[in-house]
């Protein structure tokens, strides 16, 4: 079974400038995550689609960062313009099951690099 | 002060040795509670999670959760140089649709 793929894997840009990332999920796979994971902490929730809509995106800078789920399967995460303390991980999920209570389990994709000089 | 508290380490061992591994939290209502592996350049890996508390076994892995000292373990058996990586504890309310709260990360380091 394939794997959460991501690319590009590593980015440098200056700041002010934009980047996009993309997340391909698990097939299958209703819900997809994006987190920032900053050097040194754990990985930071910044929305949560469930097939195409957002359940969650408490956390997501909106004035600088977007996302999006075209057809409940690829995601697309935008930011714009760049600050240097987006510099981060930026790791893509996906999990097969969403519900009110219970769990499932994330599978992470190997995550972009953002480095913002 | 953070939901989840994690050492960050780093914590290096020789080969063979138990490893403890632990998370302090402030949130009462987390019932759900994971330990993620993540290699280098790598994105993180679920290992093993437990609802409420109590203790589960895994071949050389064991977690256990004290709900009423808000404190989480996972210990290592003959620990081997494969485990090198950062361990991430996570947790999840009832009814939380997934969102997990990751920890910091402890860093291990398993030496021959």
């Amino acid at each position: 079974e394939a794997g959460v793929a991501q690319s590009p894997r590593y980015k440098i840009i200056e700041k002010r400038q934009s980047v996009a990332f993309w997340c391909n999920p698990i097939s299958g796979h209703a819900t997809l995550y994006w987190y920032q994971q900053i050097l040194g902490q754990g990985p930071k929730l910044l929305i949560q689609f469930q097939n195409n809509g957002v359940v969650d995106d408490s956390q997501l800078p909106k004035d600088r960062f977007s996302a999006e789920r075209l057809k409940g399967v690829d995601s697309t995460l935008k930011i714009q313009p760049a600050k240097l303390e987006d510099s981060a991980v930026y790791l893509c999920a996906s999990s097969l099951w969403f519900r009110t209570s219970g769990t499932g389990e994330l599978f992470f994709g190997e995550g972009s690099r953002l480095t913002v000089l | 002060q953070k939901e989840v508290e994690q050492d960050p380490g780093p914590l290096s061992v020789p080969e063979g040795a138990i490893v403890s591994l632990n998370c302090t939290y402030s949130n009462s209502a987390f019932q759900y509670f994971m330990w993620y592996r993540q290699y280098s350049r790598k994105g993180p890996e679920l290992l093993m999670y437990t609802y409420s508390s109590g203790n589960k076994e895994d071949g050389r892995f064991t977690a256990q959760v004290d709900k009423s000292s808000k404190y989480i373990s996972l210990f290592i058996r003959d620990s081997q140089p494969s485990d090198s990586a950062t361990y991430l504890c996570a947790m999840q309310l009832t009814g939380g649709g997934n969102k997990l709260t990751f920890g910091t990360g402890t860093q291990l380091k398993v030496e021959l």
